[in-house]
């Protein structure tokens, strides 16, 4: 079965900084997805990364703050952006390989913002 | 807008009893999802339901949508221990960049 490859695994960072989290995938992809799942929570969806398009964001998130980038078919980055302790979640990145596979997710970023 | 809800949210059961958990949705959807996840850790994928009627079954745990209804279930039976964790179901938006959108989740505590 398909992997994604996800880091950093956890990361602590002050107040107003950024953090980007890396997902490489082992095979070629279309869409990735990137989720915010806080605490004792379900997963938001983000965005969606196309390759060789700009992010399409769901509602309540903006591109100045969770800014994306997808250079090619097997790799995207998440950046959170001015980061609040508001922001401290996990964060998970996502592809769906093929129409009767489930949906691969990388083994997410714990991110604790001080 | 597509909605997904789960019940139970907190399941409390003793090891060796059978329980269902309900995931309902509100829009058509051409697949839905059921992911197993522990604490700290990423999601599992269980199952992949495609079809009106599909039935999966892996160990103590099956699956089973009912697109008609809008309603998948998933089914333990005699559960054990280490079936505690959150289970999620999730349906895809195939009219929506085949974009997931999940419940909220039931988390499972399988008392011993």
């Amino acid at each position: 079965s398909a992997v994604i490859s996800q880091k950093p695994s956890r990361d602590i960072c002050q107040r107003g900084t950024s953090l980007t989290i890396q997902c490489q995938v082992d095979s070629q992809v279309t869409m990735m997805f990137w989720y915010r799942q806080q605490p004792g929570q379900s997963l938001t969806l983000i965005a969606t990364a196309n390759q060789g398009s700009e992010a399409t964001y769901e509602s309540g998130f903006v591109i100045d703050k969770f800014p994306i980038s997808r250079p090619n078919l097997t790799f995207s980055t998440l950046t959170v952006s001015n980061l609040s302790p508001e922001d401290s979640s996990i964060y998970l990145c996502s592809a769906p390989f093929g129409p009767n596979a489930g949906y691969t997710f990388g083994s997410g970023t714990r991110l604790t913002v001080v | 807008e597509l909605k997904v809800e789960q019940n139970p949210l907190f399941l409390s059961m003793q090891e060796g009893k059978n329980y269902t958990i309900y995931c309902n949705y509100s829009t058509t959807s051409d697949r839905l999802y059921w992911y197993r996840q522990d604490p700290g850790k990423s999601l599992e994928s269980l199952f992949v339901l495609l079809s009106n009627g599909a039935v999966k079954q892996e160990g103590r745990l099956m699956a089973s949508l009912d697109t008609k209804a809008r309603l998948s279930t998933l089914h333990i039976t005699a559960a054990v221990h280490d079936l505690s964790a959150t289970y999620f179901c999730a349906v895809t938006m195939w009219y929506r960049d085949d974009k997931i959108i999940f419940g909220k989740g039931t988390r499972l505590h399988i008392l011993p």
